[in-house]
């Protein structure tokens, strides 16, 4: 069974920074490209980010780009993103996703990990 | 970037109503179009990949239609756990979502 477990969020003042995790079990996860996925209270989905399957190429949303990274571990089985100079803005529940590997699409998602950005 | 235009972004219906869902992108995006499901509180669930096909283990009252700018989906008779709310996404070169659409029972 696939899984998707995601740690790390918390409560973190304005310019702080932050490290996500989201261990992967039930597949091969070397193998497939992953997601970040991010949603504002009572609000839509957002596209954050993206690592393909060895890590060599990464994409961002013009509203992380420069201040969030992401990085895989494949013996570790786990995808993080990495947040810095972090906004009250980045408030959000964050979810890791699997790129299908056959089609364009996120085929499983982790619970979310909640990210609140205050002081 | 490409822009994903959802609407309604709220509807309800009743029971054993067929419900409709557009979304039309910004520039032409063949058939790189999924849609899921969230309920309150949960992951986003995918149900359609590429503009028509149902995800495995996704009930047959969805579908999907559409290709280039304009998309539909449909269920053919709302049931009571199909309350959520239900995006598009554009999967071109990096994906975006729609705003959402929230369903209820009238």
């Amino acid at each position: 069974e696939v899984q998707l477990v995601e740690s790390g969020g918390g409560l973190v003042q304005p310019g702080g920074s932050l490290r996500l995790s989201c261990a992967a079990s039930g597949f091969t996860f070397s193998s497939y490209w992953m997601h970040w996925v991010r949603q504002a209270p009572g609000k839509g989905l957002v596209w954050v980010s993206r690592i393909n399957s060895d890590g060599s190429s990464t994409s961002y949303a013009d509203s992380v780009k420069g201040r969030f990274t992401i990085s895989r571990d494949n013996a570790k089985n786990t995808l993080y993103l990495q947040m810095n100079s972090l906004r009250a803005e980045d408030t959000a529940v964050y979810y890791c996703a699997r790129n299908s590997g056959w089609h364009r699409a996120l085929d499983y998602w982790g619970q979310g990990t909640l990210v609140t950005v205050s002081s | 970037d490409i822009q994903m235009t959802q609407s309604p972004s709220s509807l309800s219906a009743s029971v054993g109503d067929r419900v409709t869902i557009t979304c039309q992108a910004s520039q032409d995006i063949s058939n790189y179009l999924n849609w899921y499901q969230q309920k309150p509180g949960k992951a986003p669930k995918l149900l359609i990949y590429d503009a028509s096909n149902l995800e495995t283990g996704v009930p047959s009252r969805f579908s999907g239609s559409g290709s280039g700018t304009d998309f539909t989906f449909t269920i053919s008779s709302l049931q009571p756990e199909d309350i959520a709310t239900y995006y598009c996404q554009q999967y071109d070169n990096l994906p975006t979502f729609g705003g959402g659409t929230k369903v209820e029972i009238k």
